[in-house]
Parts: C-alpha cells; sequence; structure tokens
C-alpha cells in the first residue's frame, strides 16, 4: 500500500464550479499535509499546508485534515480555467524534515 | 530573489550512460531536496542535502549520488542508465528554521529521457 494515494482522475468540470480532490494516507506518524499545484512542464509550487485536523481557507481554496480516517481534501470554489493543472497531494514525514512523500496527482481541467 | 534555477532542460541518454544535473537554490537557502518523477507520477524523494552533508535518502539504488557545494548549488548524478530513469528530476530548496512550516519551493526540473 502507498503512503499516500490519490485519484488520478482525470477530471473535468465546468468554470465555476465547486472542485472536490481527495487523498488518503497510512502511517499515523507526526505530519504536515500539503497540497501542491503543477502546471504543465513546471515545477510543483506550494497551495497551502496544514497540520490540524479541521479546515483552513485561503481565498477561493480550502484544505481539509480528518485524521481519525486519514483523509485530506482540497475544495476549489468558483473554479477558473487558469486552475487547470495537476494536483498533487504531499505529507512530510516530520516537522522540519521536507522529505515529501506525495500522492498520483490529479490532473484537474476547467472548461470555459 | 532568484528562483531555485535547474540545467539542463532536457537531456537525452542512452542506456549504461552516466548523467549529472545541476541545481542553483535560491538565495539564503541551504537545503536541497531532490526528487524524481515519472510521467503521470507524483514525485519521489531521492535524497536531501543540507550544508553540504546527505540528510535523508529515499529507496534509490547508490547510483543515484549528489553533492552540495559550499554555495548550497547541488548536483544529482546517476550512473549506469536505466530505461526506467527516464523521468522529470526535480530540484526543491528550503531554509529550515524556528518557524511553523518553511516551503520547499521547487525548480522546473530537468527532463531525462534514456534510449
Amino acid at each position: 500500500q502507498k503512503e499516500v494515494e490519490q485519484d488520478p482522475g482525470p477530471l473535468s468540470v465546468p468554470e465555476g464550479a465547486i472542485v472536490s480532490l481527495n487523498c488518503t494516507y497510512s502511517n499515523s506518524a507526526f505530519q504536515y499535509f500539503m497540497w501542491y499545484r503543477q502546471y504543465s512542464r513546471k515545477g510543483p509550487e506550494l497551495l497551502m499546508y496544514t497540520y490540524s485536523s479541521g479546515n483552513k481557507e485561503d481565498g477561493r481554496f480550502t484544505a481539509q485534515v480528518d485524521k481519525s480516517s486519514k483523509y485530506i481534501s482540497l475544495f476549489i470554489r468558483d473554479s477558473q480555467p487558469s486552475d487547470s493543472a495537476t494536483y498533487l497531494c504531499a505529507k512530510d514525514l516530520r516537522q522540519g524534515a521536507q522529505k515529501l512523500v506525495f500522492g498520483q496527482g490529479t490532473r484537474l481541467t476547467i472548461n470555459p | 530573489e532568484t528562483g531555485v534555477t535547474q540545467s539542463p532542460t532536457h537531456l537525452i541518454k542512452t542506456r549504461g550512460q552516466q548523467v549529472t544535473l545541476r541545481c542553483s537554490s535560491q538565495s539564503g537557502h541551504n537545503t536541497v531536496s531532490w526528487y524524481q518523477q515519472a510521467l503521470g507520477q507524483g514525485p519521489q524523494f531521492i535524497f536531501q542535502y543540507y550544508r553540504e552533508e546527505e540528510n535523508g535518502r529515499g529507496n534509490f539504488p547508490p547510483r543515484f549520488s549528489g553533492l552540495q557545494f559550499p554555495n548550497y548549488s547541488s548536483e544529482l548524478n546517476v550512473n549506469a542508465l536505466e530505461l526506467d530513469d527516464s523521468a522529470l528530476y526535480l530540484c526543491a530548496s528550503s531554509s529550515p528554521g524556528a518557524t511553523d512550516y518553511n516551503e520547499q519551493f521547487f525548480g522546473p526540473g530537468t527532463r531525462l529521457t534514456v534510449l
């Protein structure tokens, strides 16, 4: 079993829709969770990170962590064509380790 | 402030050859991590360098090796190339500190094709 499981999609939704991206993880050791966005032919860029269970909001993006079920989610509200990218969930092995374990990535397309 | 840069952008090699990839970290960052991203997959951690010393390694064989220089730039070397080594190689720099979370900044990657 992979440490971080993510549905690779692809996922295609109309502009303005709410997008839900999900990952599950094994290994409950102390860890941070992150969502990265990767445009074609680019390196990943950090969207959000969170440690605690619950929700964290940043503009149109909300990251949700449920440690009891080992489930992490990213919600995108009012989706835009510019949100079309691959979204990668990741966890860090421990605080400050900066040795990330990534999911497979979900390819998202927002249709105008 | 310059971001993370990597060279070359693309590279084609044949099986059995050796390759060196280069990374310049973001100004002020003393930690460099290397990742391998196969097509359609998420990045996989290869190893990390902190102040010129290896600081952790993923599940990669010894033919993957690295260096970090006094200016914190880094090299990834792969010997005896195999077809499965074809991937995007990503470098990420960061600077550990006392803050809540220290973001890694990724470069654009080097696309390696092994024929």
